[in-house]
């Protein structure tokens, strides 16, 4: 079971360059989302996904893209990047979505991209 | 609009001391709080969460406390060791799978 795993860890972007940021659990979660962390502030999130099919935007959306084809995967994709979206990004999951004890969000490891 | 603070933004501590973090949120209205650690360079690992309608939850030697009617939270860490050293944060749930995160606490435990 290796729970919520990201790649790649690492990555640098020149400005105008797209990338994906992939993302996959194991753990048969419904609710999958993508935050952000900025030094010395707290996450912020930038889409959700309720199910397969379903996704919605979270409070940082501008310059982001998501997709949910399976349960399990959950890609980011970043179009014509920038500066500003120099972060630390990471993918979580959850059972419920807000209702019971099934809301503990598990968390991947984080991919740190810079944009030059 | 939900905010959500910690403080103190840094801690440094002797080892076996008792300690507590704190949390405040300003919009009541929670479904839950959840309480995370941060090791450097790693994601965040799930510690304690609680409900809106409990007033706290205890594992090992932690036990957070929610206060809905003054917007408080606390995490309290007994017989604090260096392994405890990381970065806490809280997390306030606000519906609509919209969780506001503070911006944490980076505790410091020295032997």
């Amino acid at each position: 079971n290796a729970g919520v795993t990201q790649t790649p860890k690492f990555r640098i972007l020149k400005i105008g360059q797209s990338m994906t940021l992939q993302c996959a659990q194991d753990m048969n979660h419904n609710y999958m989302y993508w935050y952000r962390q900025d030094p010395g502030m707290g996450l912020k999130l930038i889409y959700y996904s309720v199910g397969a099919g379903i996704t919605d935007k979270g409070e940082v959306p501008n310059g982001y893209n998501v997709s949910r084809s399976t349960t399990e995967d959950f890609p980011l994709r970043l179009e014509l990047a920038a500066p500003s979206q120099t972060s630390v990004y990471f993918c979580a999951s959850s059972y419920g979505g807000g209702q019971g004890d099934a809301d503990t969000q598990y968390f991947g490891p984080g991919t740190r991209l810079t944009v030059l | 609009k939900q905010e959500v603070t910690q403080i103190p933004a840094a801690l440094s501590v002797p080892e076996g001391e008792n300690l507590v973090l704190n949390c405040s949120f300003t919009d009541s209205a929670i479904y839950n709080l959840q309480w995370f650690r941060q090791d450097p360079g790693k994601g965040l690992t799930s510690l304690l969460l609680i409900q809106s309608s409990q007033r706290e939850q205890t594992s090992g030697r932690l036990n957070a406390s929610l206060d809905k009617s003054s917007g408080r939270s606390t995490l309290y860490i007994a017989a604090s060791q260096p392994g405890d050293s990381a970065t806490y944060l809280c997390a306030a749930n606000t519906g609509g799978f919209k969780t506001i995160f503070g911006a944490g606490t980076r505790l410091f435990v020295k032997a």
